[in-house]
């Protein structure tokens, strides 16, 4: 299974709304990640999970929450979002996170996404 | 600092012409380089990469790039396009220097008309 899936697809939500983004690997990935993306733009690194443990934050405001259960799932807690949130959020995962200098095998396998729109 | 430039935001070919999208890099020591793809509506998916070894490495549905050191460049490249590769290209460097994550160029929108 070399597939990333993400539920859900589409979300729609208020700015008062709790809501979560999962994002599933079968691949025995130990590094996930999430980014965020606007239409036509780079995506934009977000968190960084390396074997179930956060590496990575980049200075995301806090209404974004990040959990991984395990090594096979990675979850986005929403809460208190703005209309600017809007975007594709994408998880991805790893063979792990390499270390510097090495030239192991690192290329991100990426999911479909979920589209937020917040209102 | 490390970064990466596509310095095409749209490129049209015609379908059965030979396609290239450019990318040119700079970093410090040996750059590790991606090339991924973006349909409409999609995630991202990954095409090929350049770690080290040939300088021409091939990738998924027919693509191919040439890592060229002394122009510090990675062009993709296709001998025949398909209206079906119409979508968005990113290239990416692996930064070294900061937790070793991409760094991703702005995108080149690619166009094949029928």
């Amino acid at each position: 299974d070399t597939e990333v899936t993400q539920t859900p697809k589409h979300l729609v939500m208020g700015m008062t709304n709790k809501k979560s983004l999962k994002c599933e690997q079968h691949m025995g990935h130990r590094a996930m990640y999430w980014y965020k993306q606007k239409a036509k733009k780079p995506p934009e690194l977000m968190f960084v999970y390396s074997y179930e443990k956060l590496s990575i934050n980049e200075s995301v405001p806090s209404r974004f929450s990040p959990e991984c259960p395990n090594s096979s799932l990675l979850n986005l807690h929403l809460h208190a979002l703005q209309p600017e949130d809007s975007a594709l959020y994408l998880c991805a995962s790893s063979q792990d996170v390499s270390g510097a200098g090495t030239r192991a095998y690192n290329e991100q396998f990426f999911g479909p996404g979920t589209r937020l729109t917040v209102l | 600092a490390q970064s990466v430039a596509q310095p095409e935001d749209q490129v049209n070919v015609a379908e059965g012409n030979p396609l290239t999208v450019k990318c040119t890099y700079s970093v410090s020591g040996n750059p590790y380089l991606f090339w991924y793809v973006q349909y409409p509506n999609r995630g991202l998916q990954f095409l090929l990469k350049y770690i080290t070894g040939d300088n021409l490495v091939k990738g998924s549905y027919g693509f191919e790039a040439e890592f060229n050191k002394s122009q510090t460049s990675f062009h993709l490249k296709k001998p025949s396009a398909l209206v079906s590769d119409s979508a968005l290209y990113f290239c990416a460097v692996r930064d070294e220097g900061n937790n070793r994550k991409l760094i991703w160029g702005l995108g080149t929108s690619l166009a094949v008309n029928p």
